[in-house]
C-alpha cells in the first residue's frame, strides 16, 4: 500500500486567485498522478507529474492553468491558477504501486471557487 | 471510444441486504478491471481487481466477476453495513500505448439505511 498525504484537505477561494495543492508520499514513486473529480463525474487525469522532468498533461489541461511541481521523489504540487468556479472540483493525488500498478490516492482537495 | 458505464447511477438499500452494481465498458485493448470503494470526503480506495482470465474476486463481503465476452462486471455486496454507504467505481485499464491507460466510470452513489 502507499500512504499519501494531501493538504489542503479542502478551501474556499475567490475567483482570479490560485492555489496550491501538495501532495505527501510515504515512499519513493517514479511518478505521481494528479486527477480532478468534478461532481457527479469520473475521475479525470489531469497529468503526470516526473521527477526531473516537465509534467505530461493530458488533452484539455494546460501547463499555464495547471503549474506542476515536482521536487523529489516523494513530492509534488499542483496549482490551479486563476480559479474560476468552472474549477470548483475535488482534485486528488495519486500514485501506482505493485505488479499491477494499482493506484493509491490521496484523500483528495475539495476546492470550491466562488 | 474507451468508455465505462455504470448502472445504477445511485442506490438506497436498507441495511442487511445485498445488493449488485454493474459496469459495462468498451475498452480495448483489455488489461484488468478494478472496483474502488469512495467514501464522502476521502479517496478512492481499491476493492479489488481482475484480469482477463479471472471470472470472480472475493474481498470479504464485496465479490466482483468479469465476463471479458461481454465487457460487463459487477460488484456484489452481501448483508450491507451502514459502512458501506460510499461511491463504488469502476475503471478498467488499458495495455499500454501511450495514451491514458486508465477509463475510470462515474461511479454508483449507495446509501445504506438502518
Amino acid at each position: 500500500s502507499a500512504v499519501i498525504s494531501q493538504k489542503p484537505s479542502r478551501d474556499i477561494c475567490q475567483r482570479g486567485t490560485s492555489l496550491t495543492i501538495q501532495c505527501q508520499v510515504d515512499s519513493q514513486v517514479t511518478m505521481m498522478f494528479w486527477y480532478r473529480q468534478q461532481p457527479g463525474q469520473s475521475l479525470t487525469l489531469i497529468a503526470t507529474a516526473n521527477q526531473g522532468s516537465e509534467a505530461t498533461y493530458e488533452s484539455g489541461f494546460v501547463i499555464d492553468k495547471f503549474p506542476i511541481s515536482r521536487p523529489n521523489l516523494t513530492f509534488s504540487t499542483l496549482t490551479v491558477s486563476n480559479m474560476s468556479p468552472e474549477d470548483s472540483s475535488i482534485y486528488l493525488c495519486s500514485v501506482a504501486r505493485g505488479d499491477t500498478g494499482e493506484l493509491f490516492f490521496g484523500e483528495g482537495s475539495r476546492l470550491t471557487v466562488l | 471510444k474507451n468508455q465505462v458505464e455504470q448502472s445504477p447511477q445511485s442506490l438506497i438499500i436498507l441495511e442487511g441486504k445485498n445488493c449488485t452494481l454493474q459496469c459495462n465498458y468498451t475498452v480495448s485493448p483489455f488489461s484488468n478491471l478494478r472496483w474502488y470503494k469512495q467514501d464522502t470526503g476521502r479517496g478512492p480506495v481499491s476493492l479489488t481487481i481482475m484480469t482477463f482470465s479471472e471470472n470472480t474476486k472475493s474481498n470479504g463481503r464485496y465479490t466482483a466477476t468479469l465476463d471479458a465476452d461481454t465487457k460487463q462486471s459487477s460488484l456484489h455486496i452481501t448483508a450491507s453495513q451502514l459502512s458501506d454507504s460510499a461511491s463504488y467505481i469502476c475503471v478498467v485499464t488499458r495495455i499500454f500505448s501511450g495514451n491514458t491507460p486508465l477509463v475510470f466510470g462515474k461511479g454508483t452513489r449507495l446509501s445504506v439505511i438502518a
